[in-house]
């Protein structure tokens, strides 16, 4: 059986650009999490959605925005992308909204330059 | 103000030398403490889960204890294979189960 899926697995793109990042959970798995994680740090949370609505959402601004869509795939799109930005983006998806044992994608790589 | 702290930040031990990593949390009314181990350049994996005082579980040479106040995550007779980021998560009680995650404990099992 599949694990979670991220795609693309590495990107660069220049600041002020768009940046959109996929996300395939598990089979059956309803609820999506992103996590932001820079080197040395644990990951920070950035948003949940389950059933196809956003449960929770991480201290990020609104330059960050995700959505789910009716197979329970996710998205998330960062706008005027800065230097900060770049990361790594790990998805997780657990099967309800409680998240009490996620499983995470091997993440994307982003580079801002 | 950090809920989670996790020590040492790095540890260096020998293959069969059993040893303990720390997680303390600050949050009251703890809804769950997770345990996830973290290869590099690789999303992290799930070990466990603790949701009450007194409460341990295991998995081969890995063993997770929960107190009031912190979590130890034992590693007895470790090998090379255990190298890796060990990070702990906190929920805290509320309407959102948003899990805040420590730095992490970074090991390396020497041969």
């Amino acid at each position: 059986d599949a694990g979670v899926t991220q795609s693309p697995t590495h990107l660069i793109k220049t600041r002020g650009q768009h940046v959109t990042l996929r996300c395939s959970p598990i089979s059956g798995h309803k609820s999506v999490s992103w996590y932001q994680q820079v080197l040395g740090q644990g990951p920070q949370f950035i948003f949940q959605y389950y059933e196809k609505e956003e449960r929770g959402r991480g201290n990020f601004p609104d330059r960050f925005s995700a959505r789910q869509f009716p197979n329970y795939s996710s998205e998330l799109n960062v706008n005027a992308l800065l230097l900060g930005d770049s990361a790594l983006y790990l998805c997780a998806s657990s099967p309800g909204q409680q998240n009490t044992e996620a499983f995470f994608g091997q993440g994307t790589r982003l580079t801002v330059v | 103000e950090d809920q989670v702290t996790q020590s040492p930040e790095a540890l260096r031990l020998q293959e069969g030398e059993s040893s303990s990593l720390n997680c303390s949390y600050t949050v009251s009314g703890l809804r769950g403490l997770f345990w996830y181990r973290q290869d590099p350049g690789k999303g992290p994996e799930f070990l466990f889960t603790l949701y009450s005082a007194g409460e341990e579980k295991e998995k081969e040479r890995l063993k997770a204890t929960l107190t009031k106040k912190e979590s130890f995550l034992h590693i007895t007779a470790p090998k090379p294979e255990d190298s890796a980021t060990y990070l702990c998560a906190v929920q805290a009680p509320g309407g959102s189960y948003i899990p805040t995650f420590g730095r992490g404990t970074s090991l390396i099992v020497h041969p």
